[in-house]
């Protein structure tokens, strides 16, 4: 079975500075990944995703991830956080059953 | 193009009634699912129908909660009787089918117990 570790629970980060959400995963056979986000109140929206190709994928609001096969690693990253950016972050995988595994969640809170 | 839709979004009830939840996938989608989400337990699946036929279902609590998918553009979950610990947010996501992308959520039914 698959499984997906999101190291950090809850984030605080200032406006503008950079952030990195991290995501470890396990897997015996090839995954697809994700990151999304949950609004307050609101259903989970796709931030971005990894099928396949580059390694570096990029996602909407900014948002991009890096593949790392080797460290079984997707963490996702922005560069200067705005305060539209608070909310919970999963990360997910799916394997080739179109079973999908979910992190914990971490919660992303910009300081104004 | 409409996104999953779900009823209600909102449910007040009390312990021992039956609820039920309804679901409108995305049309053309084979993969349906529903999660429960709470601050304790955070987001699990519940029951995972591929071609409107249960695949996984060993995330349902117990023999009170049942789901069905009659059609490929129906389901429903159903909790009789309801007690307070039901009390959660209900997603249904769709995916068009097995490896071939995301998950498509709702944007949930809220359930509270009394």
């Amino acid at each position: 079975a698959q499984s997906v570790t999101q190291l950090d629970s809850q984030v605080p980060v200032f406006e503008e500075a950079p952030v990195e959400l991290r995501c470890n995963y396990s897997s015996s056979v090839s995954v697809y990944l994700f990151w999304y986000v949950q609004y307050p109140n609101q259903g989970l929206q796709l931030l971005l995703k990894y099928l396949s190709g580059s390694t570096l994928v990029k996602g909407i609001n900014g948002f991009e991830a890096e593949f790392n096969k080797s460290q079984t690693s997707f963490h996702l990253r922005k560069p200067s956080v705005h305060i539209s950016d608070t909310a919970e972050y999963f990360c997910a995988v799916s394997d080739p059953g179109n079973q999908f595994y979910f992190g914990t969640g971490t919660s992303l809170t910009v300081i104004p | 193009d409409a996104g999953v839709i779900q009823s209600p979004r909102h449910e007040v009830t009390e312990m021992g009634q039956e609820v039920t939840l309804r679901c409108k996938p995305i049309s053309g989608h084979n993969s349906l699912f529903w999660y429960r989400q709470t601050m304790m337990r955070g987001l699990e699946l519940l029951i995972y129908f591929n071609n409107n036929v249960p695949i996984d279902d060993s995330g349902m609590p117990e023999d009170r909660f049942s789901a069905k998918m009659p059609n490929a553009s129906f389901s429903t979950l159903k909790i009789q009787p309801s007690e307070p610990r039901d009390s959660a947010v209900y997603f249904c996501a769709s995916s068009p089918g097995q490896y071939t992308g995301e998950l498509f959520f709702g944007e949930g039914s809220r359930l509270t117990v009394l």
